[in-house]
Order: structure tokens, then C-alpha cells, then sequence
């Protein structure tokens, strides 16, 4: 298994513009994270779906942020309209079961100008 | 509320000397203790986790209950184990995984 891919690896975009970014979990791993990455506040949990429905998205910081996963093998967050502020690593995580170790990919690099 | 601190940003140790990565957490009840590292150009990867009890790479964690500690040791450092690590913690409610704010681990030559 390649483990969880995330693409884009690097994103520049201007305030203002749409952003995407995917996400596709090991197979067979019924759980799905998004986790955003800073300095300031290391690792904070954003969203996660169980059986692609959405269980927690108390992280989301914004209106501006959505999330979605329309099948057990894809996911995406969106950020819309984007800020400076936004700029971070987008991690994506999955599991399998409860309580059970995350894997993550390799994130995505976001930069908002 | 569940929290996890890791009061170090920064940590900078020998080779050969031993190296112990604090984390300190806050939860009512009995939640599940992880240390996870990344590597540089690495993705982030599970170190251990409390309740397998086992030594990864030379690293041990034992959780204190008393003094909610999971801090993460290893007693000669080497150079490959220069990274980023963060402590994280799991509810056995809910499937959320708080991490600390993370601590940079440099290994001097």
C-alpha cells in the first residue's frame, strides 16, 4: 500500500482564491483526519469522518473551510475564500478502527499571498 | 477539556548522552498516550504507543498517572534520531487525537 497520498505536495495562491486539497486513505481504513500544521500551535485536528460521515468539525476554524468525503477512498478540504493566515501544513491522516494509530500522508505545504 | 503540553520547542543534546522529551497532559479520564515523529522530508509516523509497553528505536515512554506524564526517553541519543516529535493523546470516547505543540530534537555530533 503507498499509504495515504495527498496532492497537491506545494500550493500557492493568492488571498482570496479557492484552494483544494485531496486526499486518499489506505484502503480499508474507516477513519479520515485533517489536521492543520504551524509553528505556533503544532498539530490541530480540523475534521474527521467516520464511514465517510463527518463526525467532529468543531476544528474548523471557518465558514471558509468545508470538508467532504463523497466515498470511502477520497476526501477533500477546501478553503474558500483563502487568507495569508491560512498558510500552514495540511496534514491528512487515516485509521482503522477506534483508538487506533494514525498514518499520515505527507502533507500539503499551503502558501497564501 | 483534554489538553497536551509539551513545553519544549527546542531541545538540543550530545550524541551518547541521554535525552528525555517532556509531555505533560490534562484528561479526566484514561485516554491513550502516542509519540509521533517526523523526520525531516519524512512524513509523520507512529513512535509508540503506552499501552504496547515496548521500546522503539531505543525509546521508552512510561505514563504517570500521577503526575499525567508520558515523557518520552532514550538513554544514549544518536544522530538519526534528530527530529520532530509530538505526544499525542487519544479519548476512549470519541476518536479525536490531541497532539501537542510538538518539540524539535537535534542530536550534536
Amino acid at each position: 500500500d503507498a499509504g495515504v497520498i495527498q496532492s497537491p505536495r506545494h500550493e500557492v495562491t493568492e488571498m482570496g482564491q479557492e484552494v483544494t486539497l485531496r486526499c486518499k486513505p489506505i484502503s480499508g481504513h474507516d477513519y479520515l483526519f485533517w489536521y492543520r500544521q504551524t509553528m505556533m500551535r503544532g498539530l490541530e485536528l480540523l475534521i474527521y469522518f467516520n464511514n465517510n460521515v463527518p463526525i467532529d468539525d468543531s476544528g474548523m476554524p471557518e465558514d471558509r473551510f468545508s470538508a467532504k468525503m463523497p466515498n470511502a477512498s477520497f476526501s477533500t478540504l477546501k478553503i474558500q475564500p483563502s487568507e495569508p493566515r491560512d498558510s500552514a501544513v495540511y496534514f491528512c491522516a487515516s485509521s482503522l478502527g477506534f483508538a487506533s494509530p494514525l498514518h499520515f500522508g505527507n502533507g500539503t505545504r499551503l502558501t497564501v499571498t | 477539556a483534554q489538553r497536551v503540553t509539551q513545553p519544549e520547542k527546542l531541545l538540543s543534546v550530545f550524541k551518547g548522552a541521554p535525552v528525555e522529551l517532556k509531555c505533560n497532559y490534562s484528561y479526566s479520564g484514561s485516554p491513550e498516550l502516542f509519540w509521533y515523529v517526523q523526520y525531516s522530508r519524512q512524513r509523520l509516523q507512529l513512535l509508540l504507543r503506552h499501552i504496547s509497553r515496548e521500546s522503539i528505536k531505543g525509546f521508552t515512554a512510561d505514563l504517570n498517572k500521577g503526575e499525567t506524564s508520558f515523557h518520552l526517553k532514550k538513554p544514549f541519543a544518536q544522530e538519526e534520531d534528530s527530529a520532530m516529535y509530538y505526544c499525542a493523546l487519544s479519548r476512549p470516547t470519541g476518536n479525536q487525537f490531541y497532539f501537542g505543540t510538538g518539540t524539535s530534537l537535534t542530536v550534536i555530533p
